[in-house]
């Protein structure tokens, strides 16, 4: 079956560096993302992964490892809008996305 | 980017009446369009994939006469909750792919449906 593990809250301090990590099997691969989603709202694109290693977007970067099945999301210089919902989501051979259930990232000041 | 809207944002009705919520990509076109709800504290569930001109694939469990969906445009998918009753409650998000990006979805904002 098709599956995607991340954990399920993490907290982290305002300022530091958050690493959140996401594992996944799915039936055939055509790259990761990443969104952010805060309570109420939809989620918005954070990246998207298809080759292998790290892509830095700012205070975010991604990482892909397809052999392993293994991508994190890095977040530097926390601020306090960085609390929210992290969810990783594969696509499949038909395209589809396969989410993960989100982790929570909590940042205390 | 590329922009989805959907319509309403947020609505509550009576039990047993139907609700209609419009997703739209405003300067793309999509020929897919995905329906998620999203109960809370939990992960997006998919609800159904809707393919412009064709009849929408549901996601096992999904009832397919209860959410009518309809993809009459490259720009606009309908999702129609009939009979809705408290339990329907729920946030629900529709996705538009654009093939020009990836197969990336982008989001519409999302509606938020309370039944009475």
């Amino acid at each position: 079956g098709q599956n995607i593990d991340q954990p399920t809250e993490m907290t982290a301090t305002e300022g530091a560096i958050v690493q959140i990590n996401c594992t996944y099997q799915t039936s055939g691969f055509n790259g990761l993302f990443w969104y952010q989603q805060h309570a109420g709202e939809a989620p918005t694109f954070l990246s998207y992964n298809v080759l292998d290693g790290l892509e830095e977007k700012g205070r975010f970067s991604s990482f892909l490892s397809r052999s392993k099945g293994y991508s994190y999301l890095l977040l530097k210089e926390l601020q306090m809008k960085d609390s929210a919902s992290y969810l990783c989501a594969a696509v499949d051979s038909n395209y589809q996305l396969i989410w993960g259930a989100g982790t929570k990232l909590i940042i205390k000041p | 980017g590329a922009v989805v809207s959907q319509h309403p944002s947020r609505v509550i009705c009576k039990s047993g009446t139907s609700v209609k919520i419009e997703c739209r990509s405003l300067d793309f076109q999509a020929t897919t369009m995905f329906w998620y709800r999203q109960f809370p504290k939990k992960s997006l569930m998919l609800m159904a994939t809707s393919n412009e001109g064709s009849k929408a694939t549901y996601e096992q469990g999904v009832e397919k006469d209860k959410f009518l969906i309809n993809h009459a445009s490259l720009t606009l998918s309908t999702l129609t909750v009939t009979s809705a009753h408290p339990e329907d409650s729920s946030f629900y998000i529709c996705s538009a792919v654009s093939e020009s990006s990836y197969n990336e979805q982008f989001f519409g904002p999302g509606t938020r449906l309370t039944v009475l």
